[in-house]
């Protein structure tokens, strides 16, 4: 069955490093991958999307890879700050660009002042 | 610009009961999806409006129904409540799935308790 797997403990780095969040997946194809931020009692906010043809995409401090060879994404928050301290989930369309999308169920980062 | 606004914020219920969710879309999107979120886990799709009707629906029994108005907004239907429908509900809209633009936009979402 369809899989998608995300680090599900906590994320402790210290302020001013790299955050790398991982998004692995199993019998998908999918057409586009996704990453959002979710702060506590919040919906999702839309942060990325990389394309199944597209090796890595940057946005600010933000950077996603997408390898479908090895069916995994890399998120990486640089220069991490207090204020990126939230969970960040990675979605998949499951219907090749329909979006009814499949979360993972997220990684918690905490960045430590 | 309003974004996506769901009512209500909270809502207890007990089981056996029924409940409505509402979502109203962000300007100008005219596509509705509702997903089920529970403590610790990822949102999952319950089912998406596309024009007043259903598109696709994700692996949820048929107590769960919605509707889409002419306006786009939408709501979500929940008969014989359990205990397990216990989540955060959250609505989110996006263009219409002809068009390029895959990123969705979400409410607050509905934190239902079924007790």
């Amino acid at each position: 069955s369809q899989k998608i797997e995300q680090n599900s403990e906590a994320l402790n780095i210290q302020e001013g490093k790299t955050a790398t969040l991982t998004c692995n997946y199993t019998n998908y194809s999918p057409a586009y991958l996704q990453w959002y931020r979710q702060d506590p009692g919040r919906g999702p906010v839309f942060l990325l999307l990389i394309r199944e043809n597209e090796k890595e995409k940057r946005k600010e401090r933000l950077k996603v890879t997408f390898d479908t060879t090895l069916k995994q994404s890399l998120f990486h928050i640089t220069a991490s700050q207090p204020a990126d301290s939230a969970t960040y989930l990675c979605a998949l369309d499951s219907r090749g660009g329909r979006r009814a999308l499949t979360f993972g169920s997220g990684t918690r980062l905490q960045v430590q002042p | 610009d309003a974004g996506v606004t769901q009512s209500p914020t909270h809502l207890i219920k007990t089981r056996g009961q029924q409940v409505t969710l509402r979502c109203s879309p962000k300007s100008g999107h005219d596509t509705v999806s509702w997903y089920q979120q529970a403590l610790g886990q990822g949102p999952q799709f319950i089912f998406q409006y596309y024009e007043e009707e259903e598109r696709q629906r994700g692996n949820f029994p048929d107590r769960f129904s919605g509707h889409q108005f002419p306006n786009y907004s939408s709501e979500l239907n929940v008969n014989a409540l359990l205990l397990g429908d216990s989540a955060l509900y959250l609505c989110a809209s996006s263009l219409g799935p002809r068009l390029s633009d895959e990123k969705l936009f979400f409410g607050s979402g509905t934190q239902l308790s079924v007790l």
